[in-house]
């Protein structure tokens, strides 16, 4: 079962846009990861939020986590056609071993 | 600096055959896992290695067998490969245990079974 569920699947934006996406998830978690993955590559870790924090930057990326609400998001701003890619958010849940379990990811397409 | 290697990229099986995925990193971590991808299921673990001499089942540990080589490989065996093992599979490491530091991926591999 998935711990992690994102929405939308899918996403398609104009370059320039903003794209934002979405993961809720079911238990308490020690952190929650996003992950890239560009076509036919495997995953790029983007950004690690840890269960006390509520926002963090990378660049263009910010994510927050709302751990009332089970829930986190990605915003990526200014998208590029080069962040065409699917978008996956990851979590460990507490006291169940040592599993990064994934969502179904976000496809994201972004339009020159 | 190569990170994650998985041999081989594509693989095409028979039901029943057998066959060895490799996987080789070389940030010196200790911890590694093995991922299986398929359309609209996000990556489901298979197994992992929390460190040198253990591994562990993950969600989907069912016709599959791991060994930790040694600090730098993982390995992941189909002693009788099944149509429903299709799948792209990934291996991954990290410096933590537990998932509280990031993963690093290899590119895949990408098994048919027919």
């Amino acid at each position: 079962s998935q711990q992690g569920e994102e929405d939308p699947q899918a996403l398609s934006i104009q370059e320039g846009e903003n794209a934002t996406m979405n993961c809720s998830y079911k238990t308490s978690i020690n952190n929650l990861q996003w992950y890239r993955q560009n076509s036919g590559r495997g995953l790029v870790h983007l950004i690690l939020i840890r269960s006390n924090e509520r926002e963090k930057h990378s660049g263009r990326l910010r994510v927050t986590l709302d751990t009332s609400k089970k829930s986190s998001s990605l915003l990526i701003t200014a998208s590029r056609a080069a962040d065409t890619a699917s978008y996956f958010c990851a979590t460990v849940v507490l006291n169940a071993g040592n599993m990064l379990t994934f969502g179904g990811g976000t496809r994201l397409m972004v339009k020159p | 600096n190569a990170g994650v290697t998985q041999t081989p990229k594509f693989q095409v099986l028979k039901t029943g055959q057998s066959m060895t995925l490799q996987c080789a990193q070389d940030m010196n971590h200790n911890s590694m896992y093995w991922y299986r991808q398929d359309p609209g299921m996000g990556l489901r673990l298979i197994y992992y290695s929390a460190s040198e001499g253990t591994t562990d089942k993950g969600e989907v540990p069912n016709g599959y067998n791991v060994s930790r080589l040694n600090k730098r490989e993982f390995s992941l065996r189909l002693e009788s490969a099944a149509p429903s093992q299709t799948s792209v599979y990934f291996c991954a490491s990290s410096s933590r245990q537990g998932g509280t530091g990031e993963l690093f991926f290899g590119e895949g591999s990408r098994l048919t079974v027919l």
